[in-house]
């Protein structure tokens, strides 16, 4: 079945750590994105990325770097500069193009809950 | 400044009876609409969707309103199911044609489905 893989599912990590989470996608989608999700504050848009070898900044970057070096995969780097990493991570994917079915819905998977101790 | 907003925290529905979860935008550029349901420590699912050339969209016991007037859009659930309790997220986008910008979303509401 085609999806979206985070890995791991809880993270634990001590102040002035970076944590990298995975994220790998077998739905052959163009776009990836990162997104935070924190008790009553919605979803927000940390980065995404239309191709491979390119990413945009969202509206909460600071603290948070991404690659992407093949169309599978668009891992997110938590650094120490992150005033407040705990929180419920998010990677979600979607094909572009104009007439595309499906370019205008986000496909989520299942999370990534970051403890920072 | 929040551009998509959902004010009702929460909400509770007796098992059976229609409900009903309201979405308001502020940016004139969002053209399409998207509703996600979202269960504890689990990924959001799409539930249904509306462009902004449409007013209404209805996917079995799901329906969404939109007035782009009031730049309001609706979420009818009936009849509601136990089943249903969950956290309700409203999203816009600006790309109907197919872009990469991601979405922006609401708070949420959290929907509770009593028996």
């Amino acid at each position: 079945d085609g999806g979206i893989t985070q890995s791991p599912k809880y993270l634990f990590r001590k102040e002035g750590q970076n944590v990298t989470l995975s994220c790998e996608q077998n739905l052959n989608h163009d776009a990836m994105y990162w997104y935070r999700q924190d008790p009553g504050q919605g979803l927000r848009l940390i980065y995404y990325s239309q191709i491979v070898n390119d990413f945009q900044k969202g509206d909460i970057a600071e603290g948070y770097s991404v690659s992407r070096e093949k169309k599978e995969s668009f891992p997110l780097t938590v650094t120490s500069a992150q005033k407040n990493p705990t929180a419920f991570y998010l990677c979600a994917s979607k094909p572009t193009g104009a007439f595309v079915s499906g370019a205008n819905v986000l496909t989520f998977g299942a999370g990534s809950r970051l403890t920072v101790l | 400044d929040q551009q998509v907003k959902q004010n009702s925290p929460s909400l509770s529905v007796q098992e059976g009876r229609i409900s009903i979860l309201n979405c308001d935008y502020t940016n004139s550029m969002f053209d399409y609409f998207l509703w996600y349901k979202k269960y504890p420590a689990e990924g959001p699912t799409f539930l249904i969707s509306i462009s902004s050339i449409k007013d209404k969209n209805e996917d079995g016991r799901f329906t969404v309103f939109l007035n782009k007037s009031a730049k309001h859009l609706s979420l009818h659930i009936v009849p509601s199911q136990p089943g249903d309790s969950a956290v309700y997220f409203c999203a816009a986008s600006s790309y109907s044609g197919g872009g990469a910008d991601g979405l922006t979303f609401g708070k949420g509401t959290h929907l509770i489905i009593q028996p």
